[in-house]
């Protein structure tokens, strides 16, 4: 089955710096990278995804790359903010035994905090 | 529009106590999820279905059983509840199609002691 990992676990940056969350997959036949955010005691929701016939995709202040030969995506926030401290996840959906490409696996979390 | 409601949000459960946690959802999606999130783990797929009368097994389901008798709902049962048990669960649902985006209740705190 699908294996995501990501990195970092934790991520401090100061205000108005950029972070970068790396996240690596094994099923090469994953075709949909989702990013999501999960504020302190909130539901996970999306802020970005990719699909797997496009390099890069850009929303203001955030933007997400995808290396399909490599097998990596990373998410990219420019210009940081308070209101982006976090936890954020990527995720990958991929091919399940049983019915196909519905799965949806996520990675471990990287806790983001941004220093005022 | 209510979106995905889960049932309840906190409980309290005795060792080899059973329950079950009510998913439901008003977005007329196929795919529904039931995640269990750990702090250092994230978030781990316990079981999911595809459709009505439809179910499979994620990466952590031993423990758990799930039956989705009507599209709007996806029930998640502990026959036997263990302190491993102990986590913040999560349903969501997708509409059909590999590239759609998943809706996230608003969680379930369980503790098992």
């Amino acid at each position: 089955g699908e294996n995501v990992e990501q990195h970092p676990s934790t991520l401090s940056v100061q205000e108005g710096d950029s972070a970068v969350i790396k996240c690596t997959y094994s099923d090469s036949a994953s075709n949909y990278f989702p990013w999501y955010k999960q504020e302190l005691g909130k539901r996970p929701q999306l802020i970005i995804d990719i699909r797997s016939n496009v390099g890069e995709k850009k929303d203001q202040r955030i933007a997400v790359t995808l290396n399909k030969t490599a097998k990596h995506f990373s998410l990219h926030i420019t210009e940081t903010q308070p209101e982006d401290s976090a936890v954020y996840f990527c995720a990958a959906s991929g091919r399940s035994q049983a019915f196909g490409n519905e799965k949806l696996t996520f990675g471990t979390g990287t806790r983001l905090t941004i220093i005022p | 529009n209510a979106g995905v409601t889960q049932t309840p949000k906190f409980r309290v459960l005795k060792t080899g106590q059973s329950m079950t946690l009510l998913c439901a959802q008003d977005m007329n999606h196929e795919y529904m999820y039931w995640y269990r999130q750990d702090p250092g783990m994230g978030l781990r797929l316990i079981h999911y279905s595809v459709g009505e009368g439809t179910t499979a097994k994620g990466e952590v389901p031993d423990g758990y059983n799930v039956s989705r008798l009507k599209k709007q709902n996806f029930l998640l049962g502990l026959e036997s509840a263990a302190p491993s048990q102990t986590s913040v669960y999560f349903c969501a649902s997708r509409d059909r199609g590999m590239n759609t985006e998943a809706f996230f209740g608003q969680g379930t705190r369980l503790t098992v002691v």
